[in-house]
């Protein structure tokens, strides 16, 4: 089953874009990525998902290595609202169970 | 459309008292979970269910039990409750795998506390 590793914390001048990384090594041909995010005490919040090539959303871009290895969650404009944790995330393919790791806490700084 | 709702909000139990947490889905999906997450914690999965009458276990399934009679409800019991069960629980819900679409909606929360 692919893992994620993700630094546990960054800071964010507000306005500025965030590059969120996450290191995903094992990963299979098959197996999507999928970011959260959970804005204080409330449930996660699904932000974007792909595969092997870059996606926006209106939420955000995921720009995935080419060898599939890593990607980052880019927000282009961080607002003091996107203060939260960011869960990277590969489900394993025998079923649909997600396991969250710790993710990384976003400050974004006024 | 409401999506995930959970009830109730809040709890505070004694140890060794029961207790049933509801999760109910208007969104016509297969999966639901449950998770629960502790102070400073990431989540850990609990049950899960890929259908009607269907449940498995989750990563950290001992103390609990679950039961998915309708497809639109999840249900969690806590049958001898310990004060290592206070956290946060969450509720969430997916389609299906056949579309490999494995986007998860969830719930507010529900705040337990045991004493």
């Amino acid at each position: 089953d692919a893992k994620t590793t993700q630094p546990p914390s960054m800071d964010c001048a507000e306005g500025r874009a965030a590059n969120l990384p996450c290191n995903h090594s094992t990963i299979s041909g098959n197996e999507y990525v999928y970011w959260y995010r959970q804005i204080h005490s409330q449930g996660p919040q699904y932000i974007i998902h792909g595969l092997k090539n870059n996606e926006t959303n209106e939420m955000a871009s995921l720009i995935i290595t080419e060898d599939r290895k890593s990607s980052t969650l880019i927000l282009p404009h961080a607002t003091l609202r996107d203060t939260a944790v960011y869960y990277c995330i590969v489900p394993m393919n025998r079923d649909d169970k997600i396991i969250f790791g710790k993710g990384t806490r976003l400050h974004i700084l006024p | 459309n409401a999506g995930v709702t959970q009830t109730p909000k809040f709890r505070v139990l004694k140890t060794g008292q029961s207790m049933t947490l509801l999760c109910a889905q208007d969104m016509n999906h297969e999966y639901m979970y449950w998770y629960r997450q502790d102070p400073g914690m990431g989540l850990r999965l609990i049950h899960y269910s890929v259908g009607e009458g269907t449940t498995a276990k989750g990563e950290v399934p001992d103390g609990y039990n679950v039961s998915r009679l309708k497809k639109q409800n999840f249900l969690l019991g806590l049958e001898s409750a310990a004060p290592s069960q206070t956290s946060v629980y969450f509720c969430a819900s997916s389609y299906d795998r056949r579309t490999t679409y494995n986007e998860q909606f969830f719930g507010p929360g529900t705040r337990l506390t045991v004493l």
